[in-house]
């Protein structure tokens, strides 16, 4: 089975410009989480999708992210414009919703460097 | 409000000696809990959880936990540490009656097994 898919590996951008990210679940995952994770911290909820609908974004700064799950498979994360704060490894992960005991799968995340 | 400790940032073990990570909790409800573990420039990789049942569960590489309802604890062990275990550590826990499946993250604990 094929695990959580990210892409880019890394990105270094200046303050201020735009930066995309991609991630496609594991198969058959109806439940799709982007996760900012600062060096040191543990990972921090930034948008919940079930299918192709937002279940939680109260945490995505959205004067500057935006998420979407178009097809309620693959899913994009943008930030526009970036600041030198939004440094961090992004985390997409993903989960069966036939029950609340299923545990997340994690991609390999994106370091994000802004500089 | 819901919540996950994991009182120790760091923990140093001599290979071939027992190891515990810390974890306790917080939730209005019955929990559900989850290990994870993250090696260097990686994504989240699942260890184990608990969601009812025995209070020992077992999971992936030899590591094994115990939910302890009275003391809110779930603590990560193993028999004897192998210098491949050093990573960072994250506790995780979801309340029972969260109906949108979020966990909510400790801060993380470093391992280090020393030869």
């Amino acid at each position: 089975e094929a695990g959580v898919a990210q892409s880019p590996r890394y990105k270094i951008i200046e303050k201020r410009q735009s930066v995309a990210f991609w991630c496609n679940p594991i198969s058959g995952h109806a439940t799709l989480y982007w996760y900012q994770q600062i060096l040191g911290q543990g990972p921090k909820l930034l948008i919940q999708f079930q299918n192709n609908g937002v279940v939680d974004d109260s945490q995505l700064p959205k004067d500057r992210f935006s998420a979407e799950r178009l097809k309620g498979v693959d899913s994009t994360l943008k930030i526009q414009p970036a600041k030198l704060e939004d440094s961090a490894v992004y985390l997409c992960a993903s989960s069966s919703t036939s029950g609340r005991g299923y545990e997340q799968y994690f991609g390999p995340g994106t370091r994000l460097t802004v500089t | 409000a819901q919540s996950v400790a994991q009182p120790e940032d760091q923990v140093n073990v001599a290979e071939g000696n027992p190891l515990t990570v810390k974890c306790t909790y917080s939730v209005s409800g019955n929990p559900y809990l989850f290990w994870y573990v993250q090696y260097p420039n990686r994504g989240l990789q699942f260890l184990l959880k608990y969601i009812t049942g025995d209070n020992l569960v077992k999971g992936s590489y030899g590591f094994e936990a115990e939910f302890n309802k009275s003391q809110t604890s779930f603590h990560l062990k193993k028999p004897s540490a192998l210098v491949s275990d050093s990573a960072l550590y994250f506790c995780a826990v979801r309340d029972i009656e969260d109906s949108n499946y979020q966990l909510i993250w400790g801060a993380g604990t470093k391992l280090i097994i020393k030869p």
